[in-house]
């Protein structure tokens, strides 16, 4: 069992409200990633971080924002939320150490809905 | 535009039947090749991969998937399924080239397996 947790697991949440998703590492991890997933459809790339101070926008345009302030942590905030929002959030790291080939490893989840 | 598709969003199966998952992708150039498994209640996690070499490659618990180039596809097998196999198989690439890793998903097939 992969090192990182995400919190909340459920959220439900009204429209407006500001929400943080929380995700933690504990392998030291480098490289760390945000995947949004709709039931029956691909997990989306939205965020992706290779360090401190660095995050970048994934394949999938997304109105949340993260940061990187430390090495194990990387959350993921929405501003204001709204239905379309509704999801499931993944959050993955991986090492540095072989660039594309490196395994990445997954938490639990979690699952938004904002009514 | 690069994608990842698998073509059966369902599969119902019973124990010690055959069972194998297609995969097909778009991408161009060299690629590494993925299978992730989320079984019910856990975190998403690796079966297998491929980068280069023999493309048969084997996994854990009896699983093993091929590769075949002319064909781009990458397809997962496993001659005798148990109960315990019950689980949701995701696909997944990425370029070589790219150092971040960042993985094209499919859409995922849920694996049914009755006893």
């Amino acid at each position: 069992e992969a090192d990182i947790y995400q919190t909340p697991r459920y959220l439900v949440i009204g429209t407006g409200k500001k929400i943080t998703l929380e995700c933690s590492q504990t392998m030291g991890h480098d490289k760390m990633y945000w995947y949004q997933q709709d039931p029956g459809m691909e997990l989306h790339l939205i965020h992706y971080s290779y360090g401190v101070n660095s995050t970048e926008k994934g394949d999938l345009s997304s109105e949340s924002t993260v940061s990187r302030i430390r090495t194990e942590h990387f959350p993921l905030t929405l501003e204001s939320a709204r239905p379309s929002h509704t999801s499931q959030y993944l959050c993955a790291s991986s090492n540095l150490r072989q660039g594309a080939k490196d395994t990445q490893y997954f938490g639990p989840g979690t699952r938004l809905t904002v009514l | 535009a690069q994608s990842v598709s698998q073509h059966n969003h369902h599969v119902i199966l019973s124990e010690a039947a055959s069972l194998e998952l297609g995969c097909n992708y778009s991408y161009g150039g060299t690629v590494n090749l993925f299978w992730y498994v989320q079984y019910p209640g856990q975190h998403l996690q690796l079966l297998l991969k491929y980068f280069s070499g023999d493309p048969l490659v084997k996994g854990i618990k009896g699983f093993e998937a091929e590769f075949i180039k002319s064909k781009f596809s990458f397809n997962l097998r496993k001659p005798s399924v148990q109960w315990s196999d019950t689980a949701e198989y995701f696909c997944a690439v990425n370029r070589e080239t790219d150092s971040w890793g960042k993985l094209q998903f499919g859409a995922g097939t849920q694996v049914v397996v009755t006893p």
